[in-house]
């Protein structure tokens, strides 16, 4: 059965830092593009961040770059999410998300059960 | 940034009756190199992650009742529940995989009148 599992979510102050993680089983975790979507409380889906599978290629929605970094590693199947110089407007469920293969022309066959984010003072 | 508009912003169907929900995307989502149009769907109860029901823009995943179907191709692209289930009150949402970044609807919420 695929599971991806997500942690490290919580209450930060804006300008502080938190690092997800998801921990991934149940398929061929090295082979698969990830990602990283988020919900604001009451509002729609977004894609935050996408690394291919052997972390070749990665890339960003404009709001995060220059502050958030994705990375992997497949040896521990495992995918994580650095986010530095938090915001209000950050504050969301972060899911991770798996592509079907590899190509970046997937949807996103496989989702975690999200973990919260709230930046607040 | 393809923008992904969906219509209605909620809709309230009897049991049994048939749901539509369209999306429209700003640019065409059709892929040449293999003529498939990226584009998907996506269900989402409360407390829980999205689904994914549809890709390709009418294929449905494992698992997917057959009363889910989606067709379109281009610009505009079609959801329909063709005999509207209890358990699919939820939201929509289609799903544009053709560039970055993949950019979502605002979502189409489906209540049981």
């Amino acid at each position: 059965e695929v599971q991806l599992v997500e942690s490290g979510g919580g209450l930060v102050k804006p300008g502080g830092s938190l690092r997800l993680s998801c921990a991934a089983s149940g398929f061929p975790f090295s082979t698969h593009r990830m990602n990283w979507v988020r919900q604001a409380p009451g509002k729609g889906l977004e894609w935050v961040s996408s690394i291919s599978s052997s972390s070749s290629y990665i890339y960003y929605t404009d709001s995060v770059k220059g502050r958030f970094t994705i990375s992997r590693d497949n040896a521990k199947n495992s995918l994580f999410l650095q986010m530095n110089s938090l915001r209000v407007e950050d504050t969301a469920v972060y899911y991770c998300a798996g592509d079907y293969g590899d190509s970046g022309l997937d949807a996103f066959h496989m989702w975690g059960q999200g973990t919260m984010v709230t930046v607040s003072s | 940034d393809i923008v992904m508009t969906q219509s209605p912003d909620s809709l309230a169907v009897s049991l049994g009756e048939r749901a539509t929900i369209n999306c429209k995307s700003s640019q065409s989502v059709l892929y040449s190199s293999n003529n498939k149009n990226l584009l998907a769907w996506y269900q989402q109860k409360p407390g829980q992650p999205p689904r994914l029901l549809i890709f390709w823009a009418s294929i449905r995943e494992f698992g997917v009742p057959d009363r889910f179907s989606g067709s379109g191709s281009g610009t505009d692209f079609t959801l329909t529940i063709s005999s509207l289930q209890a358990e699919d009150a939820a939201v929509y949402y289609c799903q544009q995989y053709h560039s970055r970044p993949r950019t979502f609807g605002q979502g189409t919420r489906v209540e049981i009148k």
